[in-house]
């Protein structure tokens, strides 16, 4: 089936620096990359609709510049969190379509972003 | 606006038990449903969805969900329970149209005690 990779699975940093996670789609193309955001107990924000050699589309309340989103190709997406604050700390989650529209979407296993 | 809302976010079954999960949704055009069950730390596994045609809906694990639009429902259920059951289940829409952006609900917290 669809496999979708994201790494890292966790990372800490300091903050002010930034990070980077890429989402991959390992055995089909994604023309479209959607990057969720998941506090605590609580359901997943969609943060950015990333498309393939196009700008991110972001969500209402999402700081792009803040949160760069890449879509340089159709496998991989990246989402670099800029200048990471502790208010910054989530899980990070991607997904991507396989297929036509109405074709579920499949997840990567998430990120864990903790700001020291 | 659409909308989605699981009634319940912890419920808490017996092993063997009925395991029913609620969810509603608001839409003004069909919608797409979703259910998708969450591990610790881990991303979303689909369970089953519905688009068109059947109604009644079987997923993996031995879940279903029937889509009823005249009560706007997509209830999840299981007849019995399995101890790695235990997870955090969401119910979604999408929209035709909508380029699979989906709408999660709140989610609900399954446990389930011998």
């Amino acid at each position: 089936g669809a496999v979708v990779s994201q790494h890292p699975s966790w990372v800490i940093c300091k903050s002010g620096t930034s990070v980077k996670i890429e989402c991959r789609s390992l055995d089909f193309q994604a023309t479209t990359m959607f990057w969720y955001r998941q506090f605590p107990k609580q359901s997943l924000m969609l943060m950015a609709t990333s498309n393939e050699g196009s700008k991110a589309t972001y969500e209402q309340g999402v700081e792009k510049d803040k949160f760069l989103i890449n879509h340089a190709s159709l496998t991989l997406s990246t989402l670099t969190v800029t200048s990471a604050h502790p208010e910054d700390s989530s899980f990070y989650i991607c997904s991507a379509r396989a297929g036509r529209e109405n074709s579920p979407l499949h997840f990567g296993n998430g990120t864990r972003l903790t700001v020291t | 606006a659409q909308s989605v809302t699981q009634l319940g976010s912890h419920v808490s079954v017996s092993e063997g038990a009925l395991v029913l999960l609620r969810c509603n949704y608001s839409s003004s055009v069909p919608p797409y449903l979703f259910w998708y069950v969450q591990y610790p730390n881990q991303g979303l596994q689909l369970l089953l969805k519905y688009t068109t045609g059947a109604t009644l809906v079987k997923g993996i694990n031995g879940f279903e969900a029937e889509f009823k639009k005249s009560e706007t429902s997509f209830h999840l259920t299981k007849p019995s329970a399995h101890m790695s059951d235990a997870a955090e289940y969401f119910c979604a829409v999408s929209f035709p149209g909508g380029y699979n952006k989906l709408i999660f609900g709140a989610g609900t917290r399954l446990a389930v005690h011998p």
